[in-house]
This record gives structure tokens, sequence and C-alpha cells, in this order.
């Protein structure tokens, strides 16, 4: 069975903390993507990789950064993390439309 | 990328079939449709997708219209296992550059 794993379920981490999510696939697919959701708001897309080092923003970049030196690994980094913040990220990787996804991290700042 | 139209939510009878509508009027020659499940507290999963012809698998069947403005997902005896929110997406298939985007879906509740 493909696999997306993320590192951790579940994260209490302090205002202005830096915050890395790990997202590992062994799929071998180039494209990995992460997305936030919130209730009533769905999934929104913060970024996606589709290459080694190549990123692409999404709808709501703002406040994250992310990472993709390796082709199954791809991090999503809060460089200073703020309440507004707590939410479920849900790692993905995939490939014309047919995604495959984590678990989620549940994020909550305090 | 066609915007998308699904009701909020849904109920549904175990063992009858589940016809999950969405419409997508704005959808060009070359985007697919693209139906994901999301179960409470999990990732959303894959369940089906197609360009004009209708399509079926283990999980369910895709129904899309001549004009292809619209399509329903049918889950033939649904379970309480379906309970989960359904997403219907259009989108045109690529495999570099591209990105799915979710709306709210529709919320199916399958009772005993």
């Amino acid at each position: 069975d493909v696999k997306v794993t993320q590192s951790s379920r579940y994260l209490v981490k302090r205002t202005g903390e830096k915050v890395f999510l790990e997202c590992v696939q062994d799929m071998d697919h180039e494209n990995m993507f992460w997305y936030r959701q919130d209730p009533g708001l769905g999934l929104r897309l913060i970024y996606f990789s589709y290459d080694v080092k190549m990123k692409e923003k999404g709808d709501i970049p703002e406040g994250y950064s992310v990472s993709r030196e390796k082709k199954e690994r791809f991090s999503l980094i809060l460089e200073s993390a703020s309440t507004n913040q707590t939410s479920m990220y849900l790692c993905a990787g995939g490939w014309v439309g047919e995604l495959f996804f984590g678990e989620g991290s549940r994020l909550t700042v305090l | 990328d066609a915007k998308t139209t699904q009701p909020p939510s849904m109920d549904c009878a175990e063992g009858r079939a589940a016809n999950l509508p969405c419409n997508h009027s704005t959808i060009s020659g070359n985007e697919y449709v693209y139906w994901y499940r999301q179960i409470h507290s999990q990732g959303p999963q894959y369940i089906i997708h197609g360009l004009k012809n209708n399509e079926t698998n283990e999980m369910a069947s895709l129904i899309i219209t001549e004009d292809r403005k619209s399509s329903t997902l049918i889950l033939p005896h649904a379970t309480l296992r379906d309970t989960a929110v359904y997403y219907c997406i259009v989108r045109v298939p690529s495999n570099s550059g591209y990105a799915l985007n979710f709306g709210k879906g529709t919320s199916l509740l399958v009772t005993p």
C-alpha cells in the first residue's frame, strides 16, 4: 500500500516557537502538498512541491515556509507560531488528481 | 479550475443507495471530475474519477451527465462506515505544477 506518514499526530507549542511538521512518502512521487483544515473552512492549500527543491505557494502561504531537500520528504515550517495557526495539517503526495493523504497533525498553539 | 457546487449535508439509511450530486456547469472539455471522501479524524481518501463516461470501482459509481455539467457519486449499499464528508473536484489532470482545491463538500450521515 502507498503510504504518507506525518511525524506527529498531536503537537502543543507556544506562541513564537519554531515548529517543524515532517512528512515522508514511500511512493516515489514528485508531487507533495501541505493543506490545513479548519471547521467551516474545508481544506486549504498552503504549499506544494513538484520536485526536489521546488516549491509553489498555495492559497494561504503567509506564516509558513517549506523545505524539500529529498524527494520523499516535505517539511512545513512555522517560523514563529501564532494562535491562529492552531489547526489540523494534512500532507499529501500523488499525481493526476489521485492524492494520498497522511493521517494529519493536529497542532495547538498556546 | 471549474467551480463545483454540492449540498452541505445529506442523510441516507444504512443499506440504501447514497446518491451525492455535484454541479459543475462551467467544466471545460479537458477537465476531469474527481471524488474524495474524508472520514472523521482521517486524511481524505480518493474514491473515483471520470471524464465523460460513467465509471465504477469497488467503492462507488460515478455518473456524469451527457453535457458534463453535473455528476452523481453513488454508494450502492451505504454502511455506517460511509459516514464522511464527500468532495467533488474538477481539475485538468497534470503530472506536475498542479494542486487540487477542495471545497466544503457534502457531509453524508448514514443512519441505522
